[in-house]
Protein backbone atom coordinates (compact mmCIF):
# COMPACT_ATOMS: atom_id res chain seq x y z
CA UNK A 1 0.00 0.00 0.00
CA UNK A 2 1.74 2.98 -1.55
CA UNK A 3 -0.88 5.69 -0.67
CA UNK A 4 -1.70 6.13 -4.02
CA UNK A 5 -4.63 4.26 -5.15
CA UNK A 6 -5.98 3.51 -8.55
CA UNK A 7 -9.97 3.12 -10.30
CA UNK A 8 -11.14 0.96 -11.76
CA UNK A 9 -8.45 -1.87 -11.55
CA UNK A 10 -9.26 -2.89 -14.63
CA UNK A 11 -11.63 -1.88 -17.82
CA UNK A 12 -12.49 -3.11 -21.35
CA UNK A 13 -13.84 -0.47 -23.28
CA UNK A 14 -14.85 0.18 -26.85
CA UNK A 15 -13.68 2.50 -29.16
CA UNK A 16 -16.46 4.58 -29.08
CA UNK A 17 -16.93 4.20 -25.57
CA UNK A 18 -16.13 7.35 -23.18
CA UNK A 19 -14.50 6.59 -20.03
CA UNK A 20 -12.66 8.07 -16.68
CA UNK A 21 -9.46 6.75 -14.84
CA UNK A 22 -9.55 7.84 -11.39
CA UNK A 23 -6.48 8.46 -8.65
CA UNK A 24 -6.35 9.57 -5.13
CA UNK A 25 -3.27 9.56 -2.84
CA UNK A 26 -3.41 10.36 0.73
CA UNK A 27 0.37 11.49 1.09
CA UNK A 28 0.02 15.08 0.90
CA UNK A 29 1.72 15.56 -1.84
CA UNK A 30 1.98 18.54 -4.29
CA UNK A 31 2.91 16.83 -7.39
CA UNK A 32 0.95 13.96 -9.29
CA UNK A 33 1.72 12.03 -12.63
CA UNK A 34 -0.12 9.83 -15.56
CA UNK A 35 2.00 7.28 -16.84
CA UNK A 36 1.92 4.60 -19.97
CA UNK A 37 3.44 1.32 -19.57
CA UNK A 38 2.76 -0.82 -22.78
CA UNK A 39 4.33 -4.20 -22.78
CA UNK A 40 7.13 -3.59 -25.43
CA UNK A 41 8.15 0.28 -24.41
CA UNK A 42 9.94 1.95 -21.34
CA UNK A 43 7.58 3.13 -18.82
CA UNK A 44 6.03 6.62 -20.78
CA UNK A 45 5.25 10.16 -18.91
CA UNK A 46 1.81 11.07 -19.80
CA UNK A 47 0.65 14.60 -18.02
CA UNK A 48 2.16 16.23 -14.99
CA UNK A 49 0.47 18.43 -12.84
CA UNK A 50 2.27 20.63 -9.67
CA UNK A 51 0.06 21.78 -7.58
CA UNK A 52 -3.26 21.63 -9.27
CA UNK A 53 -1.76 23.06 -12.68
CA UNK A 54 -0.48 21.06 -15.43
CA UNK A 55 3.23 21.44 -16.34
CA UNK A 56 4.28 19.11 -18.67
CA UNK A 57 2.19 17.15 -21.56
CA UNK A 58 4.33 15.09 -23.37
CA UNK A 59 2.69 15.35 -26.70
CA UNK A 60 0.00 12.77 -25.62
CA UNK A 61 -3.10 12.64 -28.02
CA UNK A 62 -5.96 14.55 -27.20
CA UNK A 63 -8.35 11.49 -26.92
CA UNK A 64 -6.74 11.63 -23.31
CA UNK A 65 -8.09 14.84 -21.15
CA UNK A 66 -6.23 15.01 -17.65
CA UNK A 67 -8.23 16.56 -15.19
CA UNK A 68 -6.95 18.15 -11.52
CA UNK A 69 -9.82 19.36 -9.97
CA UNK A 70 -7.16 19.43 -6.38
CA UNK A 71 -4.05 18.28 -5.38
CA UNK A 72 -5.05 14.73 -4.22
CA UNK A 73 -7.09 13.74 -7.27
CA UNK A 74 -6.15 13.03 -10.35
CA UNK A 75 -8.69 11.62 -13.65
CA UNK A 76 -8.00 10.92 -16.52
CA UNK A 77 -10.55 10.89 -19.60
CA UNK A 78 -10.54 8.32 -22.16
CA UNK A 79 -12.84 8.99 -25.52
CA UNK A 80 -12.55 7.33 -28.99
CA UNK A 81 -9.65 5.11 -28.26
CA UNK A 82 -7.52 3.27 -30.42
CA UNK A 83 -6.76 -0.55 -29.59
CA UNK A 84 -3.13 0.96 -29.56
CA UNK A 85 -4.06 2.82 -26.15
CA UNK A 86 -4.50 -0.60 -24.09
CA UNK A 87 -1.62 -0.55 -21.33
CA UNK A 88 -1.18 -0.67 -18.06
CA UNK A 89 -2.09 3.55 -17.16
CA UNK A 90 -0.34 4.49 -13.76
CA UNK A 91 -0.74 7.41 -11.51
CA UNK A 92 1.79 8.48 -8.98
CA UNK A 93 3.03 11.36 -7.20
CA UNK A 94 5.77 13.60 -5.04
CA UNK A 95 5.82 16.06 -2.99
CA UNK A 96 7.42 18.47 -5.15
CA UNK A 97 7.17 18.87 -9.00
CA UNK A 98 10.93 17.95 -9.38
CA UNK A 99 11.92 14.55 -11.25
CA UNK A 100 14.40 13.97 -8.97
CA UNK A 101 11.10 14.04 -6.24
CA UNK A 102 10.58 10.40 -5.04
CA UNK A 103 7.44 9.26 -6.76
CA UNK A 104 5.08 6.73 -5.42
CA UNK A 105 2.79 4.80 -7.50
CA UNK A 106 -0.31 3.63 -7.83
CA UNK A 107 -1.04 -0.09 -8.75
CA UNK A 108 -3.00 1.16 -12.25
CA UNK A 109 -5.26 0.58 -14.50
CA UNK A 110 -5.50 -2.02 -16.89
CA UNK A 111 -7.31 -1.19 -20.22
CA UNK A 112 -8.19 -3.08 -22.46
CA UNK A 113 -9.63 -1.32 -26.01
CA UNK A 114 -11.52 -3.16 -28.20
CA UNK B 1 17.91 4.24 -29.62
CA UNK B 2 16.93 3.95 -25.95
CA UNK B 3 18.47 6.59 -23.54
CA UNK B 4 18.45 4.04 -20.73
CA UNK B 5 19.42 0.24 -21.37
CA UNK B 6 18.74 -2.70 -19.30
CA UNK B 7 20.22 -6.10 -19.82
CA UNK B 8 19.39 -8.46 -19.84
CA UNK B 9 15.69 -8.31 -20.67
CA UNK B 10 14.72 -11.40 -18.90
CA UNK B 11 16.51 -13.47 -16.18
CA UNK B 12 15.40 -16.82 -14.94
CA UNK B 13 17.86 -18.32 -12.00
CA UNK B 14 17.35 -20.64 -9.16
CA UNK B 15 17.12 -19.46 -5.71
CA UNK B 16 20.29 -19.55 -4.23
CA UNK B 17 22.30 -17.74 -6.97
CA UNK B 18 23.77 -14.24 -7.58
CA UNK B 19 23.16 -11.91 -10.27
CA UNK B 20 23.57 -9.02 -11.76
CA UNK B 21 21.66 -6.83 -14.09
CA UNK B 22 22.65 -3.77 -15.62
CA UNK B 23 21.41 -0.16 -16.48
CA UNK B 24 23.78 1.70 -19.26
CA UNK B 25 23.34 4.95 -20.87
CA UNK B 26 25.81 7.23 -23.23
CA UNK B 27 24.95 10.09 -21.32
CA UNK B 28 25.22 11.77 -17.95
CA UNK B 29 22.72 11.51 -15.20
CA UNK B 30 22.64 13.81 -12.10
CA UNK B 31 21.60 10.65 -10.40
CA UNK B 32 19.64 7.14 -11.13
CA UNK B 33 16.51 5.70 -9.37
CA UNK B 34 16.07 1.63 -9.51
CA UNK B 35 12.30 0.15 -9.09
CA UNK B 36 11.02 -3.04 -8.32
CA UNK B 37 7.45 -3.85 -9.57
CA UNK B 38 5.74 -6.76 -9.08
CA UNK B 39 2.89 -8.09 -11.36
CA UNK B 40 -1.10 -6.11 -10.69
CA UNK B 41 1.15 -3.54 -8.85
CA UNK B 42 3.18 -0.45 -9.65
CA UNK B 43 7.17 0.47 -9.20
CA UNK B 44 8.47 0.56 -5.86
CA UNK B 45 11.08 2.66 -5.52
CA UNK B 46 14.44 0.66 -4.25
CA UNK B 47 17.32 3.45 -4.31
CA UNK B 48 18.27 6.70 -5.71
CA UNK B 49 22.41 6.65 -6.17
CA UNK B 50 23.54 10.41 -6.63
CA UNK B 51 27.37 10.38 -6.46
CA UNK B 52 30.31 9.05 -9.26
CA UNK B 53 31.31 5.12 -8.01
CA UNK B 54 28.44 5.27 -5.21
CA UNK B 55 27.77 1.57 -3.58
CA UNK B 56 24.65 1.37 -1.89
CA UNK B 57 23.21 -1.40 0.01
CA UNK B 58 19.35 -2.73 0.95
CA UNK B 59 19.67 -6.10 2.42
CA UNK B 60 20.81 -8.57 -0.13
CA UNK B 61 20.92 -5.70 -2.89
CA UNK B 62 23.72 -4.30 -3.94
CA UNK B 63 23.31 -0.61 -6.02
CA UNK B 64 26.36 0.96 -7.89
CA UNK B 65 26.37 4.07 -9.76
CA UNK B 66 29.33 4.33 -12.14
CA UNK B 67 32.22 6.73 -11.81
CA UNK B 68 31.38 8.98 -15.27
CA UNK B 69 27.52 8.12 -14.34
CA UNK B 70 26.37 6.41 -17.15
CA UNK B 71 25.58 3.29 -15.85
CA UNK B 72 24.54 1.30 -12.79
CA UNK B 73 24.46 -2.09 -11.73
CA UNK B 74 22.19 -3.98 -9.24
CA UNK B 75 23.17 -7.00 -7.90
CA UNK B 76 21.68 -9.84 -5.88
CA UNK B 77 23.27 -11.96 -3.64
CA UNK B 78 21.38 -15.68 -2.71
CA UNK B 79 18.40 -14.96 -4.99
CA UNK B 80 14.79 -15.85 -2.94
CA UNK B 81 11.19 -15.85 -4.93
CA UNK B 82 10.06 -12.70 -3.35
CA UNK B 83 12.88 -10.93 -5.24
CA UNK B 84 10.84 -11.99 -8.76
CA UNK B 85 9.72 -8.91 -10.61
CA UNK B 86 10.65 -6.18 -12.91
CA UNK B 87 13.26 -4.33 -12.08
CA UNK B 88 13.30 -0.46 -13.64
CA UNK B 89 16.61 2.40 -13.33
CA UNK B 90 15.19 5.35 -13.99
CA UNK B 91 16.69 9.19 -14.27
CA UNK B 92 16.09 12.59 -14.20
CA UNK B 93 16.99 14.06 -17.75
CA UNK B 94 17.78 17.66 -18.74
CA UNK B 95 15.53 18.72 -15.71
CA UNK B 96 12.15 18.37 -17.61
CA UNK B 97 11.30 14.83 -17.83
CA UNK B 98 12.06 11.45 -16.35
CA UNK B 99 13.21 8.54 -18.57
CA UNK B 100 13.08 5.01 -17.76
CA UNK B 101 14.60 1.89 -18.95
CA UNK B 102 12.58 -0.91 -20.43
CA UNK B 103 13.80 -2.86 -17.59
CA UNK B 104 14.43 -6.72 -16.77
CA UNK B 105 12.12 -8.85 -16.07
CA UNK B 106 13.98 -11.51 -13.28
CA UNK B 107 11.88 -14.48 -12.20
CA UNK B 108 13.60 -16.61 -9.26
CA UNK B 109 12.78 -20.29 -9.35
CA UNK B 110 11.98 -21.93 -6.02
Amino acid sequence: ETGVTQTPRHLVMGMTNKKSLKCEQHLGHNAMYWYKQSAKKPLELMFVYSLEERVENNSVPSRFSPECPNSSHLFLHLHTLQPEDSALYLCASSQGGSFTDTQYFGPGTRLTVL
Amino acid sequence: TQLLEQSPQFLSIQEGENLTVYCNSSSVFSSLQWYRQEPGEGPVLLVTVVTGGEVKKLKRLTFQFGDARKDSSLHITAAQPGDTGLYLCAGPFRDDKIIFGKGTRLHILP
